[in-house]
């Protein structure tokens, strides 16, 4: 099994710019979950998604965007990026249930100049 | 609101040493605890969790950590470190509400002398 896949790695965009961040897990979770890791702060929920179709406001959602057609699949969409949003970007998975395991990715490091 | 504090930022111990790592956590009924290592250049991994029961869980990679309710804290310790320990470790605790979500400390940045 892959698990939790994140692309791209590493990606600099310029100010005002947009992208997306793919999110993909192969575990068959309904629960899947984007964090911001900035140094010192730990990580800090965005988005969460608790099956396809069906999204929710994190912590610091300002600035993003999310989808869930599929069960497999969450991106993460930037539409005007700000330096404030140069981070490191993880996803994780789970199955929505008491154990709360949750199953990250190798993370996205994006860096907005 | 739920919280959770890790007072140290970074840590160095030397290798062979004894470890433990602090986290405190707020909330009134009995938390669902959890550590978390990240390595360099990685995504986060389960060490282990605390749900109820006994309060001296085990974990993956020789770690143990302790819940005690009456200092709300739940340490994580390891008796002799590795090198590879090297690492980021953080604590979280589990939200109450149907998003199954985790709430994480900053973390502690663990350093190992050789």
């Amino acid at each position: 099994n892959a698990g939790v896949t994140q692309t791209p790695k590493f990606r600099i965009l310029k100010i005002g710019q947009s992208m997306t961040l793919q999110c993909a897990q192969d575990m068959n979770h309904n629960y899947m979950y984007w964090y911001r890791q900035d140094p010192g702060m730990g990580l800090k929920l965005i988005y969460y998604s608790v099956g396809a179709g069906i999204t929710d406001k994190g912590e610091v959602p300002n600035g993003y965007n999310v989808s869930r057609s599929t069960t497999e699949d969450f991106p993460l969409r930037l539409e005007l990026a700000a330096p404030s949003q140069t981070s490191v970007y993880f996803c994780a998975s789970s199955y929505g249930d008491t154990t709360y395991e949750q199953y990250f990715g190798p993370g996205t490091r994006l860096t907005v100049t | 609101a739920q919280s959770v504090t890790q007072p140290d930022i970074h840590i160095t111990v030397s290798e062979g040493a004894s470890l433990e790592l602090r986290c405190n956590y707020s909330y009134g009924a009995t938390p669902y605890l959890f550590w978390y290592v990240q390595s360099p250049g990685q995504g986060l991994q389960l060490l282990l969790k605390y749900f109820s029961g006994d309060t001296l869980v085990q974990g993956i990679k020789g770690f143990e950590a302790e819940f005690k309710r009456s200092q709300s804290s739940f340490n994580l310790r390891k008796p002799s470190v590795h090198w590879s320990d090297a690492a980021e470790y953080f604590c979280a605790v589990g939200s109450m509400d149907s998003s199954y979500k985790l709430i994480f400390g900053s973390g502690t940045r663990l350093l190992v002398r050789p």
